[in-house]
């Protein structure tokens, strides 16, 4: 259990569509960052948020994109739905201290599947 | 770039037995973080390790003591006394000290299977 929840937990879009995931952090973590999954592959790097700024920046469209708010919440936008998309969505939290400290915790993610 | 590579695709092995996951990574930046993640059937990943690449001292006790060589580029870890439980899949990955948590590049991971 790592005090990250994820909602929905599975959804379904077309494509064209736009979605909003949601990530709920650990109370205190001033970090979150977003993972895409897609089957049989290790997660790849979306954004990672900081004190509410995007912080860095995997390689991916500017039709993703993210929100972090002073709750501990976050948010996972995509415009457009591409049938690629389809893939687990992963968020992590953290409370950034320096890197010899920082542990990300994952939820257990979203399963989005775009037809 | 950097790149992780994990060239163990699937592993079985029967309960107890030791079982070593490997792991050979590239990267520009001298200095650099290397982890390993366990992520069960449930799909949360579980952090498991952490190493700096300054500091390449093994843990060669408890149940997942680690190999880092950095003149070979590797960080493999080893689960010892495997337990059924221990069934997952196990991604290593890097993240470059510069941009710390900016790009954290996963391998595409190695299923292990614990057999009872």
């Amino acid at each position: 259990e790592t005090g990250v929840t994820q909602s929905p937990t599975h959804l379904i879009k077309t494509r064209g569509q736009q979605v909003t995931l949601r990530c709920s952090s650990q109370s205190g973590h001033n970090t979150v960052s977003w993972y895409q999954q897609a089957l049989g592959q290790g997660p790849q790097f979306i954004f990672q948020y900081y004190r509410e700024e995007e912080n860095g920046r995997g390689n991916f469209p500017p039709r993703f994109s993210g929100l972090q708010f002073p709750n501990y919440s976050s948010e996972l936008n995509v415009n457009a739905l591409e049938l690629d998309d389809s893939a687990l969505y992963l968020c992590a939290s953290s409370f950034f201290q320096g890197p010899n400290e920082e542990t990300q915790y994952f939820g257990p993610g979203t399963r989005l599947l775009v037809l | 770039a950097q790149k992780v590579t994990q060239a163990q695709t699937e592993i079985s092995v029967v309960e107890k037995e030791d079982v070593t996951l490997d792991c050979v990574y590239e990267t520009r930046d001298t200095t650099y973080y290397l982890f390993w993640y366990k992520q069960p059937p449930s799909g949360e990943l579980v952090f498991l390790i952490r190493r700096n690449s300054f500091d390449e001292q093994n843990e060669i006790s408890g149940r997942y003591p680690w190999n880092f060589q950095k003149s070979t580029s590797s960080f493999n870890f080893t689960i010892t006394a495997s337990q059924v439980v221990d069934s997952a899949v196990y991604f290593c990955a890097l993240s470059e000290a510069e941009n710390y948590g900016q790009n954290f590049v996963f391998g595409p991971g190695t299923r292990l299977s614990v057999l009872p």
